[in-house]
Formats: C-alpha cells, sequence, structure tokens
C-alpha cells in the first residue's frame, strides 16, 4: 500500500504566478489535510477536506489560496499570485474514514520556492 | 484555542545515553490525544509516539517513551539508548476536534536535537 504522495516535491515559482501542489491519499483514505511548515517553524494547519467538500478552512489565508479534493483525482491546494511570503514546505496528510481514532499518515511535503 | 509549546528549541545528547525533550500544551477539553513526530532532514513527517488522554498509563514504543502528566498538561519523551538515526527534528502535537468535527493537529515548535558520537 502506498503511502501519500506528493509533487511535486520542489517547486519554484516567481512572484506573480501561479502554484499547484497535488496530494494523493493512501488508499482508502477519505479525509486529507494541508498544513504549511515556513522555515523553522512548526506545522500549522491550513485546510480539511473530505471528497469534493471542504470541511475547514480556517486556517487558510482568505485571499489567494484555495484546496479542493474532487472525487476522482488527487487533492489540489491552489496559491495564486505568489509572493516571497508564500515560500514554505507544505505537507499533505490522509486519513480513513474513521479519522477520530486513526493517526494522519503525512506525505513528504512540496517545498515551495517564490523568487 | 489550543496551543503546544516546546521550550527547548536544541538538545543534544551522547550517543547511547538518554535524553528527554519537554512539551506543554494549554487546552480546556478533557479528551484528546498526543503525539510526538519526528522529522529527519528528509523532512518527511513520522510518528514516533501517541498518548491517549483518558489512559494513565504512559505510552511506550521500543525505545522511545512518554511522561504524560495530564493535571500539569505535560507530555515529555525519553528517548533511551541515543542513536545517531535519532538526530531529527521533533515536534509535540495536539490533536483536537474542532466545531466541523475533524481531528486537525496543533503543533510545537519543535526541538532540534543532535547525536554526540
Amino acid at each position: 500500500n502506498a503511502g501519500v504522495m506528493q509533487n511535486p516535491r520542489h517547486l519554484v515559482r516567481r512572484r506573480g504566478q501561479e502554484a499547484r501542489l497535488r496530494c494523493s491519499p493512501m488508499k482508502g483514505h477519505s479525509h486529507v489535510y494541508w498544513y504549511r511548515q515556513l522555515p523553522e517553524e512548526g506545522l500549522k494547519f491550513m485546510v480539511y477536506l473530505q471528497k469534493e467538500n471542504i470541511i475547514d478552512e480556517s486556517g487558510m489565508p482568505k485571499e489567494r489560496f484555495s484546496a479542493e479534493f474532487p472525487k476522482e483525482g488527487p487533492s489540489i491546494l491552489r496559491i495564486q499570485q505568489v509572493v516571497r511570503g508564500d515560500s514554505a514546505a507544505y505537507f499533505c496528510a490522509s486519513s480513513p474514514p474513521l479519522a477520530g481514532v486513526y493517526e494522519q499518515y503525512f506525505g513528504p511535503g512540496t517545498r515551495l520556492t517564490v523568487t | 484555542a489550543q496551543t503546544v509549546t516546546q521550550s527547548q528549541p536544541e538538545m543534544s545528547v551522547q550517543e547511547a545515553e538518554t535524553v528527554t525533550l519537554s512539551c506543554t500544551y494549554d487546552t480546556s477539553e478533557s479528551d484528546y490525544y498526543l503525539f510526538w513526530y519526528k522529522q529527519p532532514p528528509s523532512r518527511q513527517m513520522i510518528l514516533v509516539i501517541r498518548q491517549e488522554a483518558y489512559k494513565q498509563q504512559n505510552a511506550t514504543e521500543n525505545r522511545f517513551s512518554v511522561n504524560f502528566q495530564k493535571a500539569a498538561k505535560s507530555f515529555s519523551l525519553k528517548i533511551s539508548d541515543s542513536q545517531l538515526g535519532d538526530a531529527a527534528m521533533y515536534f509535540c502535537a495536539y490533536r483536537t476536534v474542532s466545531n466541523f468535527g475533524n481531528e486537525k493537529l496543533t503543533f510545537g515548535t519543535g526541538t532540534r536535537l543532535t547525536i554526540i558520537p
């Protein structure tokens, strides 16, 4: 059973461009979480999704950031008009439907660099 | 809102010795989960150990054990017989249940552990 997959692993964007980060959860997992890790900091929750639904986006910046988890395909975190402050590692984690009793399994992260 | 505090930005220990990493948290909930995650230079987040708040017995996983003091809201990690492969950032995390029913994690700022050969 493959783990959580994220791509790309590294992404370089110029200021003003768009960044798309992809996350494929583990097989059988229907809950996806996105976290952001700024340099020398811990991970901060951004958004929680189930298939076709955003459940909690309380940690997501109000502008330029969006997330989706379609019925088919990976979850996508989209950052429009990137700025230098968006440079960070973005981690995706997934858990099974009965999320209350299971750990979240993390992907390897996408390191976004904005130049 | 819940907060997690790791007051030791860096720690070092001699190989084969024991080291304890500290973590305190603040919450008004009576039931929750606490975790220690390891992040090596590869940046992959690896679960080390989990503690359920309603269990008084401290969790143990091989060389890793915790000292969970619920009243003091303290959750320290003890690593015995330290090995070079234990060198990493260690994050303490609290799992909350939001109004939406999800179990998002709240992380501390981490402790960088160095193993001295």
